[in-house]
């Protein structure tokens, strides 16, 4: 099983609003990925965790705030985005991030901000 | 620095038509990694393929080919007999040995009409 699921797949949230984007993986991974997407635009890395650890933040504000839990579950929390914020925000997984592994990707979440 | 880039920002087929895409990378490293990935409507990036550096035979799977050329820099994605369903975005993408950031060219839309 190469699934990694995403929630929601759809998120519309105001300025002033904390809201948290939440991904799963069952394949035993140790590396998790967020990814930012605009539209006709690559995806751009925006966190690394490595064994429940964070190890790259590529520069990424303050108001995205990456969370492990455990080592199948990754969260992004947001509070007072901005309407340049709206975007597909993919999650991925890979065996490990000491190595190119192949990174497996969920369905991604097309968040707006008003 | 590395980098990649896929020169075709579009490319419309008809079915049945065979379709390559390029993609041209740049590296110092001697060992790296090369990934293509397919991007349908839905968002989702689908891995395709991953191929080291020093693995310079082609592949085939299925209706996919790749073709790897170290003396051009060239990692080059053949669709034989194209379908609907491949209609989708393709990244080629590039990482190094160490850590497992990728490089993403900036992606082809491929169209195929019935």
């Amino acid at each position: 099983d190469t699934e990694v699921t995403q929630t929601p797949k759809h998120l519309v949230m105001g300025m002033t609003n904390k809201k948290s984007l939440k991904c799963e993986q069952h394949m035993g991974h140790r590396a998790m990925y967020w990814y930012k997407q605009k539209a006709k635009k690559p995806p751009e890395l925006m966190f690394v965790y490595s064994y429940e650890k964070l190890s790259i933040n590529e520069s990424v504000p303050s108001r995205f705030s990456p969370e492990c839990p455990n080592s199948s579950l990754l969260n992004l929390h947001l509070h007072a985005l901005q309407p340049e914020d709206s975007a597909l925000y993919l999650c991925a997984s890979s065996q490990d991030h000491r190595e190119p592994y192949e990174q497996y990707f969920g369905p991604g979440t097309r968040l707006t901000v008003t | 620095a590395q980098k990649v880039t896929q020169a075709q920002t579009e490319i419309s087929v008809v079915e049945k038509e065979d379709v390559t895409l390029d993609c041209v990378y740049e590296t110092r490293d001697t060992t790296y990694y090369l990934f293509w990935y397919k991007q349908p409507p839905s968002g989702e990036l689908v891995f395709l393929i991953r191929r080291n550096s020093f693995d310079e035979q082609n592949e085939i799977s299925g209706r996919y080919s790749w073709n790897f050329q170290k003396s051009t820099s060239s990692f080059n994605f053949t669709i034989t007999a194209s379908q609907v369903v491949d209609s989708a975005v393709y990244f080629c993408a590039l990482s190094a040995e160490y850590g497992n950031k990728l490089v993403f060219g900036a992606g082809t839309i491929l169209r195929v009409k019935s």
